[in-house]
């Protein structure tokens, strides 16, 4: 079946530092790839997505390349800010199938 | 424009007894998928409505059912509720045939006690 493996947390990091959180999957197919983020207390929000190899996904300074190689998604920003302490979740989805998601990793940025 | 709004936001039940949860997707979408969020972990896929029918289903128990109507909203009926039924439930709306993405609501919180 689909899976996706995300680097356990949490990553803590000093603002401005350079942020990855690694991500890879397994899937039965051709999948899309997707990062969401969930601040405290809320729901899930779509941070970025890529439909195929080698697409860059971006939002707001997060950026993942699909890495069909070696199937992985890996999220990136060069410079991190407290406010983006939250939780950040890998997903795939093929085709019409659901969304299958990563465990999740928390970010702390600290002043 | 409205996303997906989801009803109540928190509830407490106590074992034994049946919630409804409520959700509206996002308008122009014409999918809602529920998901149930333990703490610490990530959303695991309990089932998704399309044309007022389920279209596919996680690995959940029949006490787990759904409804979708016409207008789209849909309800989670979780029956004889268990104490391992506390979680975050997300609802997730689409339109079939996009570009694959999902807006989620802000969730419901069931505690059971």
């Amino acid at each position: 079946g689909d899976s996706v493996t995300q680097m356990e947390g949490p990553v803590t990091l000093s603002e401005e530092a350079f942020l990855t959180i690694n991500c890879t999957y397994t899937a039965t197919g051709y999948p899309s790839l997707f990062w969401y983020v969930q601040y405290p207390g809320e729901g899930l929000q779509l941070l970025l997505k890529a439909t195929k190899a080698d697409d860059k996904g971006s939002n707001k300074g997060f950026e993942a390349t699909y890495r069909k190689e070696t199937t992985s998604f890996h999220l990136e920003k060069g410079s991190v800010q407290v406010s983006d302490s939250a939780v950040y979740f890998c997903a795939l989805r093929v085709g019409y199938s659901t969304l299958t998601f990563g465990k999740g990793t928390m970010l702390l940025v600290s002043p | 424009d409205a996303g997906v709004t989801q009803s109540p936001t928190h509830l407490i039940k106590t074992r034994g007894q049946q919630v409804t949860l409520r959700c509206s997707p996002k308008s122009g979408h014409d999918t809602v998928s529920w998901y149930q969020q333990a703490l610490g972990q990530g959303p695991q896929f309990i089932f998704q409505y399309y044309e007022e029918e389920e279209r596919q289903r996680g690995n959940f128990p029949d006490r787990f059912s759904g409804h979708q109507f016409p207008n789209y909203s849909s309800e989670l009926n979780v029956n004889a509720l268990l104490l391992g039924d506390s979680a975050l439930y997300l609802c997730a709306s689409s339109r079939r045939g996009s570009d694959y993405g999902y807006t989620f609501g802000s969730g419901t919180r069931l505690t059971v006690v």
